[in-house]
């Protein structure tokens, strides 16, 4: 069973940086997975932001425009997330989540993060 | 970039009928890239479906998936209380990328 669990601070100033981690399961993260994070405005649908491997290579949405950086650390079991100048718009919870060819099988519980001054 | 369309947009029915759920895509693809999710509210995703119809682990026999092509739907057989929720579709392709449709509300009538 692999668990996910995302965190970092639930407001972030517009035009600042948002910085999630997600905590894998031990044994999860050293294994040839790929992991994605995804976000979901409020009252809105799915958004993918970006997938990284655990070796560090990475796939981005073109639509976040090189907005998104993924790093994932194995010593640590975690993932990590920023991404640069957010306005409103990034408002969302955002899930980290487990992909395995061509779907996502375990997802984090989801942390809502608010852009706001 | 393929879009995913999902119909309806909500569906209301009872308890103990089948439903019916649509995802068509703006491109052929394999069906093997295309999996469905249900969301509660204040939960995260869960799989149900992936390569079109394959359950995923623990998920009842009433669920399944069926297409190819650009049209693929997802079918309850018999409602259960806790299967109202909103069922989103994915696909995975042609570049690096998973696109999800924009849900199909199903709600008890």
């Amino acid at each position: 069973q692999v668990q996910l669990r995302e965190s970092g601070p639930g407001l972030v100033m517009p035009s600042g940086t948002l910085s999630l981690t997600c905590a894998v399961s031990v044994d999860s993260i050293n294994r040839d997975n790929w992991w994605t994070w995804v976000r979901q405005p409020p009252g809105k649908g799915l958004e993918w932001i970006g997938e990284i491997h655990q070796s560090g290579n990475t796939n981005y949405n073109p639509s976040l425009k090189s907005r998104a950086t993924m790093s994932v650390d194995t010593s640590m079991n975690q993932l990590s997330l920023k991404l640069t100048s957010v306005t409103a718009a990034d408002t969302a919870v955002y899930y980290c989540a487990r992909a395995t060819p061509y779907k996502l099988d375990y997802w984090g519980q989801g942390t809502l993060v608010t852009v706001s001054s | 970039e393929i879009v995913l369309t999902q119909s309806p947009g909500t569906l209301s029915l009872s308890p103990g009928e089948g439903a019916t759920l649509s995802c068509r895509t703006s491109q052929a693809l394999s069906s093997t890239y295309l999996a469905w999710y249900q969301q509660k509210p204040g939960q995260a995703p869960r799989l149900l479906i992936y390569a079109a119809s394959s359950r995923a682990t623990g998920i009842p026999d009433r669920f399944s998936g069926s297409g190819s092509a650009t049209d693929f739907t997802l079918t309850i057989s018999s409602l259960e209380p806790e299967d109202f929720a909103v069922y989103y579709c994915q696909q995975y392709g042609p570049s690096p990328m998973y696109t999800f449709g924009q849900g199909t509300k199903l709600e008890i009538k």
